[in-house]
């Protein structure tokens, strides 16, 4: 039972430097998420995907873009990097016809930028 | 407005002594409601969720966590705190978007247990 994947697990990068974070489910749920989690502030939403073709912008979502490529996965890459982003990121998904349906979690990004 | 408040950003507690994390919301209409846990540099594992079926819900590893409506609480309780238990605890609230439900987290509560 895979669950939700994410890659890689840490990353450190310079200053300007791009990268995509890859994120994939195999639980064929419609949404999925990208947070980030800083301490003290809990896991803030950057970007979601209510269902396939469409993203929406969550509550920090400067600096970051998102694609949804199909059902199973959905990248967040980062253009530019700034030390402000040093941040573990998770992916999660949820089936959204039900609204007690919990979120499933990947195992986080560690990301340093430096 | 939307939003999840969880009160304390510690709680100490001795082994063997009860657990209680406290959790409030503030929603327009019937929300969904959930506890996550987080163990050190691991991922988020879902403790238990509201559904509707009843006020008091029970979770994994002897948590419970009861929905008051009076009072929009959703407050996580285990009867005896075990060393294991040490985590980061979230209190996860989901609000609807454009037909979507969006989790939205409170900023943690890190329970310590003493020996």
């Amino acid at each position: 039972n895979a669950g939700v994947t994410q890659t890689p697990k840490f990353q450190v990068l310079k200053t300007g430097q791009s990268m995509t974070l890859q994120c994939a489910q195999d639980m064929n749920h419609n949404s999925m998420y990208w947070y980030r989690q800083d301490p003290g502030m809990g896991l803030r939403l950057i970007y979601y995907s209510a269902s396939e073709g469409t993203t929406d912008k969550g509550e920090v979502p400067n600096g970051y873009n998102v694609s949804r490529l199909n059902k199973r996965e959905f990248s967040l890459r980062l253009e530019s990097a700034a030390p402000s982003q040093t941040s573990v990121y998770f992916c999660a998904s949820s089936d959204r016809t039900g609204m007690n349906t919990e979120a499933f979690f990947g195992q986080g990004t560690r990301l340093t930028v430096v | 407005a939307q939003s999840v408040t969880q009160l304390d950003s510690h709680v100490s507690v001795s082994e063997g002594t009860p657990v209680l994390l406290r959790c409030n919301y503030s929603s327009s209409y019937s929300p969904s409601l959930f506890w996550y846990v987080q163990h050190p540099n691991k991922g988020l594992q879902l403790l238990l969720k509201y559904t509707s079926a009843a006020t008091l819900v029970k979770g994994i590893n002897g948590f419970e966590a009861e929905f008051k409506k009076s009072e929009t609480s959703f407050h996580l309780t285990k009867p005896s705190a075990h060393m294991s238990d040490a985590a980061e605890y979230f209190c996860v609230v989901s609000f609807t978007s454009g037909g979507s439900y969006i989790p939205t987290f409170g900023r943690g509560t890190s329970l310590i247990v003493h020996p």
